[in-house]
């Protein structure tokens, strides 16, 4: 299967602990986007990439949380000084750049976070 | 708050009904996707419509993309079990080139 991968898929953490996720997109793909997603909520979007260009952040990015693509294949998210509110699935997409950005996109299984 | 609401939150039927949920928005749309996901997966692609007044097929799920890309909804005949979900519908708008904006989802229960 040459899905989106992602890694670990769970990840317990005490509060404080600076924590990493990685994603690798499908092989052929040159955007790839992360989400965050809570109980009863669909999943909100934190930032995507174009090949290794950074090109947008939510404002749900704080400054604890950064992403890199350094090679324009698989990407990190970092968080760092955890919180109990950074409790949620974070998931990986990714997708084919095209015109107008209406490509579909193809999520991971993503990775559970749990902040003690 | 959501830019799409999602009609219902929940909805649970038995096995052969049929159902409908809803996607709303007072936002255009150059395009729309519905997603279903299960506990503890990510989400997976059904469908992407384009095209405003788009109906597309799906074996027993129709979606429909509303006339001015506003709205779309997804009709599932004779449901079964392996229906049971959580259907999300997610809307890219014509300056987000690539974001995708949720709704917060419809869970569907089907019972044999």
């Amino acid at each position: 299967d040459t899905g989106v991968s992602q890694n670990p898929r769970h990840k317990i953490t005490k509060r404080g602990q600076n924590v990493t996720f990685r994603c690798d997109p499908i092989s052929e793909h040159n955007r790839l986007y992360w989400y965050r997603q809570t109980l009863g909520q669909g999943p909100e979007f934190l930032t995507y990439f174009q090949n290794e260009a950074q090109l947008e952040k939510s404002r749900l990015l704080s400054d604890r949380f950064s992403a890199e693509r350094p090679k324009g294949s698989f990407s990190t998210l970092e968080i760092q000084r955890t919180e109990q509110g950074d409790s949620a699935m974070y998931l990986c997409a990714s997708s084919l750049g095209g015109a107008g950005g209406n490509q579909p996109q193809h999520f991971g299984d993503g990775t559970r976070l749990s902040i003690l | 708050t959501q830019l799409l609401e999602q009609s219902p939150q929940f909805l649970s039927i038995q096995e052969g009904e049929n159902l409908t949920v809803y996607c709303n928005s007072s936002s255009v749309f150059s395009s729309l996707q519905w997603y279903r996901q299960e506990p503890g997966e990510g989400p997976v692609l059904l469908v992407t419509v384009v095209t405003g007044g788009e109906v597309k097929k799906l074996k027993r799920l129709t979606f429909q993309f509303g006339d001015a890309r506003k709205d779309s909804s997804l009709h599932i005949t004779a449901a079964q079990p392996g229906d049971t979900g959580l259907y999300l519908c997610a809307g890219m708008t014509t300056d987000s080139w690539g974001k995708l904006q949720f709704g917060a989802g419809t869970q569907v229960v089907v019972t044999p």
